[in-house]
């Protein structure tokens, strides 16, 4: 059974950072391409970034480069994103996701976590 | 950056009755190696997303044979040929020909 284990979540102060993780289980980690999604109260979803497998290419939206930066470390099957500056329009779950590229994949996201809240707020 | 635009907004279907969902693209989602990579997910009321539908008409694992997709290019849409309960929840469709990513609005599907 596949499972994704979001954590780090939380209230912070605008300005400030926080570092979230994913732990894997299920899958072959170190071989999928990981991505976190978000998903504002009340809104639709927005893809915050991705990382390949072996973690040597990354991908933002020009809207978030510069303040999230993504991360894996495939010896523990964990995921990182580690956001900085801030503000009240990050408050929304955030979610890891695995986005199925190449091989038998269609470039989907077919494996998601439960979510981890973050809330930016003084 | 491909935007994604769902219609109808709100969608209120009579259990057993058909439901369809409609997904424009503001450019072809058909990629260089010929497959269009559109999907689309169903988000339960405090549940994470779920996939149902990969490259336009291809059910994921688990998903029931009510849920069909079609479309080509820039047009697709979901249908669902016998609503039920459980179906309750907001759908999107999402697209993976090029970074960025991006999700349409959502539809929310409730019943009557």
């Amino acid at each position: 059974e596949v499972q994704l284990l979001e954590s780090g979540g939380g209230l912070v102060q605008p300005g400030g950072s926080l570092r979230l993780s994913c732990a894997a289980s299920g899958i072959t980690f170190s071989t999928s391409e990981m991505s976190w999604v978000r998903q504002a109260p009340g809104k639709g979803l927005e893809w915050v970034s991705s990382i390949t497998g072996s973690g040597g290419s990354t991908y933002y939206p020009d809207s978030l480069k510069g303040r999230f930066t993504i991360s894996r470390d495939n010896s523990k099957n964990a995921l990182y994103l580690q956001i900085n500056s801030l503000r009240a329009e990050d408050t929304a779950v955030y979610y890891c996701a695995r986005y199925c590229v190449g091989g038998s994949c269609s470039r989907y996201f077919d494996y998601w976590g439960q979510g981890t809240l973050v809330t930016v707020s003084s | 950056d491909i935007v994604m635009t769902q219609t109808p907004l709100s969608s209120p279907v009579t259990l057993g009755q058909p439901a369809s969902i409609s997904c424009r693209s503001s450019q072809s989602l058909v990629h260089s190696d010929g497959n269009t990579y559109l999907s689309w997910l169903q988000q339960r009321p405090g549940q994470p997303p779920r996939l149902l539908i990969y490259k336009i008409s291809n059910r994921f694992s688990g998903v029931p044979d009510r849920f069909n997709g079609s479309g080509a290019g820039t047009e697709f849409t979901l249908k669902i040929s016998r609503v039920e309960a459980e179906d309750v929840g907001v759908y999107y469709c999402m697209q993976g020909r090029q970074f960025p990513l991006t999700f349409g609005g959502g539809t929310k599907l409730e019943i009557k």
